[in-house]
């Protein structure tokens, strides 16, 4: 799997948007981003994917450059629950889940 | 959205003793369960994947004797730490997914202290 890089920590104010930036330089073409979150001594929880075409739910937006090198996590209106630990993932169909630091966003208020 | 739940939260148990974890999807099938073990301010790494009905696959470094796996069926997943020692004491997280769907839906985790 690719090897994602993201900062180690992010500061946000609570109302605000909160983009978190991640790259994949090495990312192949069959590969997909996904993004799960971890709120302190909670199991992961699944945020959103994409492979090239941007995507939102209800949750988050997701922005995929177009040469798939990098992405961005936007939580349009950041509140305090929002305060995790934010995973980027980059996985080939049937390979497994490598976790790396992810992002430690605070939401501040 | 898909529920994964664990039993229990939190445990506590004496050095020698073992421990079973048990992990269960509870509104979907599960074809694969996974295993992860995460140690304080640490990211989660995977211990194991299991397919209902199959051995389990342990990744590099994991001891299979250990740490033993059964998925016995679509739904329930369990993971029992034998002979458990102070380093083992961990928050272990299980997450199902219902494959050609790769997303994995994860439980709330369990924290095991071994005393």
């Amino acid at each position: 799997d690719a090897k994602t890089t993201q900062p180690p920590s992010m500061d946000c104010a609570e109302g605000r948007a909160a983009n978190l930036p991640c790259n994949h330089s090495t990312i192949s073409g069959n590969e997909y981003v996904y993004w799960y979150r971890q709120i302190h001594s909670q199991g992961p929880q699944y945020i959103i994917h994409g492979l090239k075409n941007n995507e939102t739910n209800e949750m988050a937006s997701l922005i995929i450059t177009e040469d798939r090198k990098s992405s961005t996590l936007i939580l349009p209106h950041a509140t305090l629950r929002d305060t995790a630990v934010y995973y980027c993932i980059v996985l080939n169909a049937g390979n497994m889940l490598t976790f790396g630091g992810g992002t430690r966003l605070m939401v501040k208020p | 959205g898909a529920v994964v739940s664990q039993h229990p939260s939190r445990v506590i148990c004496k050095s020698g003793t073992s421990v079973k974890i048990e992990c269960r999807s509870l509104d979907f099938q599960a074809t694969t369960m996974f295993w992860y073990r995460q140690f304080p301010k640490k990211s989660l790494m995977l211990m194991a994947t299991s397919n209902e009905g199959s051995k389990a696959t342990y990744e590099q470094g994991v001891e299979k004797d250990k740490f033993l796996i059964n998925h016995a069926s679509l739904t329930l997943s369990t993971l029992t730490v034998t002979s458990a020692h102070p380093e083992d004491s961990s928050f272990y997280i299980c997450s199902a997914s219902d494959s050609p769907n790769y997303e994995q839906y994860f439980g709330p985790g369990t924290r095991l202290t071994v005393t």
